[in-house]
């Protein structure tokens, strides 16, 4: 069952555009969300974050958005660059005692010059 | 500042035999989570260590175990390979109790078994 889902294996966008990546989940007790980025033969590298008390987080050009009445975000990156290229994963946490991460399985990202 | 580092970076094991792969945390960090990631999967949460005790085990059987010692660094011990074991094994750090929520993660120890 799997909790976090990112249903885009992969993604190609030109240099310059908007990349958009979506992640959906089913448990509701989940109250954070993150997103990873990693390049091949690298451990997941942290980009941005969101809490479940706010519908927007912005960090220079990336910014989630999240709608929780959907089960819902997605991460927006203006304007994508060739370094952008890479595995982006989208993770999830019910807090609790150990905020355990719960990840999807990435969205293979591809910026074409 | 130092980050994650793991021990070693490949690791090629027979079935049935035991592995023992190592984390250091990044400075500071006081909690170590370890993950699985199989092949075209996501990572997926083993178990985590705070001040050195347990601290949440995701569903993986009993023959994976670890450790956390005073300085924080941590041990993912397999028994019994299984060719299934077969995965990058990622630890990450964070700070209990503070930003628990984000992980930050080392390179990862590629494991075979063959």
């Amino acid at each position: 069952d799997q909790q976090v889902k990112q249903n885009s294996p992969s993604l190609s966008v030109q240099e310059g555009r908007i990349s958009i990546l979506n992640c959906d989940y089913t448990n509701s007790m989940f109250d954070y969300f993150l997103w990873y980025k990693k390049y091949p033969a690298e451990g997941p590298t942290f980009l941005i974050s969101i809490s479940s008390i706010k519908d927007k987080n912005e960090d220079g050009r990336f910014t989630v958005f999240l709608n929780k009445s959907a089960k819902h975000l997605s991460l927006h990156i203006v304007p994508s660059q060739p370094g952008d290229s890479a595995v982006y994963f989208c993770a999830a946490s019910a807090g609790g005692s150990n905020y355990k991460l719960t990840f999807g399985k990435g969205t293979l990202l591809t910026v074409n010059p | 500042e130092t980050g994650v580092t793991q021990s070693p970076t490949h690791l090629i094991k027979t079935r049935g035999q035991q592995v023992t792969l190592r984390c250091s945390s990044q400075s500071g960090h006081n909690t170590v989570s370890w993950y699985q990631q199989a092949l075209g999967q996501g990572p997926q949460f083993i178990f985590q260590y705070y001040r050195e005790e347990e601290n949440g085990r995701g569903n993986f059987p009993p023959r994976f175990s670890g450790l956390q010692f005073p300085n924080y660094s941590s041990e993912l011990n397999v028994n019994a390979l299984e060719l299934d074991d077969s995965a990058l094994y990622l630890c990450a750090s964070s700070i209990g109790g503070v930003s628990i929520y984000e992980q930050y993660f080392g390179p990862g120890t590629r494991l075979t078994v063959t």
